[in-house]
C-alpha cells in the first residue's frame, strides 16, 4: 500500500504570495494533520483534522488555515508569505484521532525569497 | 504546554558501538512515539510506545510514563543509522489530542 504522499515536493515562493499545498493519507486513515519544521529544530503541530473537522490548531498566525475533503485528502494553505514561513512542511496520517500512530509524508519544502 | 527534552543533542559513534537515547516529558502522555529522520527529510516511524518495552532488531525502546522518559537503544551501530532521532509525545487532555509534541532531537553520526 502506498504512504503518506504530498505534493508538490519543493517550491519557491516570494514574500506576499500565497501557497497550497496537498496531502493523501494511507487508505484507510481518517485523520490529517499538518507540522512545520523550520531548519535544526523539531516539527510543530499546525492543524489536525478527522473526519472532514478541525480537531487541533497549534500556535500559528490566520495566515495558515487547512481543510478536509471526503476523500480524506488534505490541504494546507498559507496567505501573505513571509520569509519565516521558509521550512518543511510535514503531513501525517492516523487511523483517527488520538492516541494512534502518526505516519509521516516526504514532506514539501518551501522557500520563501 | 508539555515539554519534551532529548539528550544528548549530538552523538557521535564508530560503527558497531552501541548507544543510549533519552527522552524526557513533563507531563502524563497518551501516546509516545520515537522517529528516524533521513537525510532528505522523511520522519520514518520506529516505536509507538507510551509504556513498557518494544524491540525491532537492533533497536528496542523503554517507557517508564510513572517516571516520565523513554529511552531508545541502538545496539552494533551502522552508518545508515545516521540522522536525527526524535521522540513526539501526545498529552493527556481533550486539547492535546492527536497533537504530537516533538523534542529538538538528537543527531547521531555513525562512523565506518
Amino acid at each position: 500500500d502506498a504512504g503518506v504522499t504530498q505534493s508538490p515536493t519543493h517550491l519557491i515562493k516570494t514574500r506576499g504570495q500565497h501557497v497550497t499545498l496537498r496531502c493523501s493519507p494511507i487508505s484507510g486513515h481518517k485523520s490529517v494533520s499538518w507540522y512545520q519544521q523550520v531548519l535544526g529544530q523539531g516539527p510543530q503541530f499546525i492543524f489536525q483534522y478527522y473526519e472532514k473537522e478541525e480537531r487541533g490548531r497549534g500556535n500559528f498566525p490566520d495566515r495558515f488555515s487547512a481543510r478536509q475533503f471526503p476523500n480524506y485528502s488534505s490541504e494546507l494553505n498559507v496567505n501573505a508569505l513571509l520569509l519565516g514561513d521558509s521550512a518543511l512542511y510535514l503531513c501525517a496520517s492516523s487511523l483517527a484521532w488520538g492516541q494512534e500512530t502518526q505516519y509521516f509524508g516526504p514532506g514539501t519544502r518551501l522557500l520563501v525569497l | 504546554g508539555i515539554q519534551v527534552e532529548q539528550s544528548p543533542p549530538d552523538l557521535i559513534l564508530q560503527e558497531g558501538a552501541n548507544s543510549t537515547l533519552r527522552c524526557n516529558f513533563s507531563d502524563s502522555v497518551n501516546n509516545l512515539q520515537w522517529f528516524h529522520q533521513n537525510p532528505w527529510g522523511q520522519l520514518i516511524n520506529l516505536f509507538y510506545i507510551p509504556s513498557g518495552t518494544k524491540q525491532n532488531g537492533r533497536l528496542s525502546a523503554t517507557t517508564v510514563a510513572t517516571e516520565r522518559y523513554s529511552l531508545l537503544y541502538i545496539s552494533s551501530s551502522q552508518t545508515t543509522d545516521s540522522g536525527v532521532y526524535f521522540c513526539a509525545v501526545e498529552g493527556r487532555g481533550s486539547s492535546n489530542t492527536g497533537k504530537l509534541i516533538f523534542g529538538q532531537g538528537t543527531t547521531l553520526q555513525v562512523k565506518p
